[in-house]
């Protein structure tokens, strides 16, 4: 069965450190991939789709990369208000979407 | 901008009782899908329906059914609510196979 695994559950940054959150994907034909933030009992809030290989996409703090069997979510600067828990998501050939558990990020000022 | 709307944000039901959830789209999306959500489980695609008065099972259909009579609304009804089926459910809608674009979510507590 595909799998979409991410990568830490948790992370706990001081506001401005940088880093990175993880999806990597069992390799069997992907379409696309997408990123969406979900805070707190609320529905996830799309942000990213990349289709293929070597894409790259930004916005503000946010930018994702995308390899054969991985896509990053480079988060630079971080402020408070990027506390969220980050989705990610596969869609493969079939049509399939398959949903990671997410990241739940916390961000301290 | 895309908006999805879901019927109520909290709602608390008896075991045994049926349940209706709504869900409301305004782009024309053809596709829209039912998740539930538990912690260290993810999203789980419950239903999903391509068309008016076409639905397909995902991957929890147990428990659960859909009805959509219009393209704008889909449906999730739990025919007799269980403790089991106390979770976040949260409506999405998308263009073809596009990126899903997702409602507020409801959380459902039976007791």
């Amino acid at each position: 069965e595909d799998q979409v695994t991410q990568s830490p559950e948790a992370l706990r940054l001081q506001e401005g450190e940088s880093s990175s959150l993880n999806c990597s994907y069992t390799v069997s034909g992907l379409r696309g991939l997408f990123w969406y933030r979900q805070d707190p009992g609320k529905g996830p809030e799309f942000l990213f789709t990349l289709y293929s290989a070597g894409e790259e996409k930004e916005k503000e703090r946010l930018k994702a990369t995308l390899t054969k069997k991985e896509s990053f979510l480079h988060i630079t600067a971080p402020k408070p208000e990027d506390s969220a828990t980050y989705l990610c998501a596969v869609r493969y050939n079939n049509n399939d979407m398959r949903f990671g558990a997410g990241t739940r990020l916390t961000v301290k000022p | 901008d895309v908006k999805v709307t879901q019927s109520s944000r909290y709602l608390v039901k008896r075991t045994g009782e049926k349940v209706f959830l709504e869900c409301v789209q305004d782009m024309d999306h053809e596709n829209m899908f039912w998740y539930r959500q538990d912690p260290g489980l993810g999203l789980r695609l419950i239903y999903f329906s391509y068309d008016v008065k076409m639905k397909e099972k995902g991957d929890i259909p147990e428990g659960y059914s859909v009805s959509r009579e219009k393209k704008e609304r889909f449906s999730l009804i739990l025919e007799s609510a269980s403790t089991n089926q106390t979770s976040m459910y949260l409506c999405a809608s998308s263009l073809y196979t596009d990126t899903q674009y997702f409602g507020p979510g409801t959380r459902l507590t039976v007791l």
